[in-house]
């Protein structure tokens, strides 16, 4: 149980155009998602919150308008990168809090992002 | 700043060694701790929770947790070379807040 998938796993994209990264808990509902950014040999760095039904949380310093996040569905969240450049090449993770009451989060695979 | 720290590594152990992975944390109302393994490259994987003061054990690893001294560790017993990955602490602040704040991770290598 508590499988968290995203799609695509790898993208490359040209610098300006817009990318979207979906985020789905297959086996549960999942009212609170999350998303990371990960650099290489860096740690997680979380940049949003995202609840169902509701306008998503960012941390401090990440630009609501260039990463939008949707959270339509108790299964699905989507993450786009607008108006991408290289410096947001990246590993995009998400995560989903389990649905019974604690606190874990169970993350998907990960998304490679490549801006040329 | 609520912070997570953990020892900045690299740890390097034998196979069939037991590695002790330790991390502490600065809000003291903290209730919920978790351990992550990371492999290259990967995203990562939850493999334990704990939310009581003592041990807690699943197969080759166990979790230990001390909130008077804000501590939670994590022993892997029978180190094996698949075990060489970047483990992760985790812990939820209190406050009712559903965010995790994770440490920098510790390299561990286990030699064959």
């Amino acid at each position: 149980g508590a499988v968290v998938s995203q799609h695509p796993s790898w993208v490359i994209c040209k610098s300006g155009t817009s990318v979207k990264i979906e985020c789905r808990s297959l086996d549960f509902q999942a009212t609170t998602m999350f998303w990371y950014r990960q650099f290489p040999k860096q740690s997680l760095m979380l940049m949003a919150t995202s609840n169902e039904g509701s306008k998503a949380t960012y941390e401090q310093g990440v630009e609501k308008d260039k990463f939008l996040i949707n959270h339509a569905s108790l299964t699905l969240s989507t993450l786009t990168v607008t108006s991408a450049h290289p410096e947001d090449s990246s590993f995009y993770i998400c995560s989903a809090r389990g649905d019974g009451g604690s606190y874990e989060q169970y993350f998907g695979p990960g998304t490679r992002l490549t801006v040329t | 700043q609520k912070e997570v720290e953990q020892n900045s590594g690299p740890l390097s152990v034998p196979e069939g060694a037991i590695a002790s992975l330790n991390c502490t944390y600065s809000d003291r109302g903290s209730q919920s701790f978790f351990w992550y393994r990371q492999y290259s490259g990967k995203s990562p994987e939850l493999i334990m929770s704990i939310y009581s003061n003592g041990d807690k054990e699943d197969g080759r690893f166990t979790a230990q947790l001390n909130k008077a001294s804000q501590y939670v560790s994590l022993l892997i017993r029978d180190s094996q070379p698949s075990d060489s990955a970047t483990y992760l602490c985790a812990v939820n602040l209190q406050g009712g807040s559903e965010k995790l704040v994770f440490g920098k991770g510790m390299k561990l290598t286990v030699n064959p």
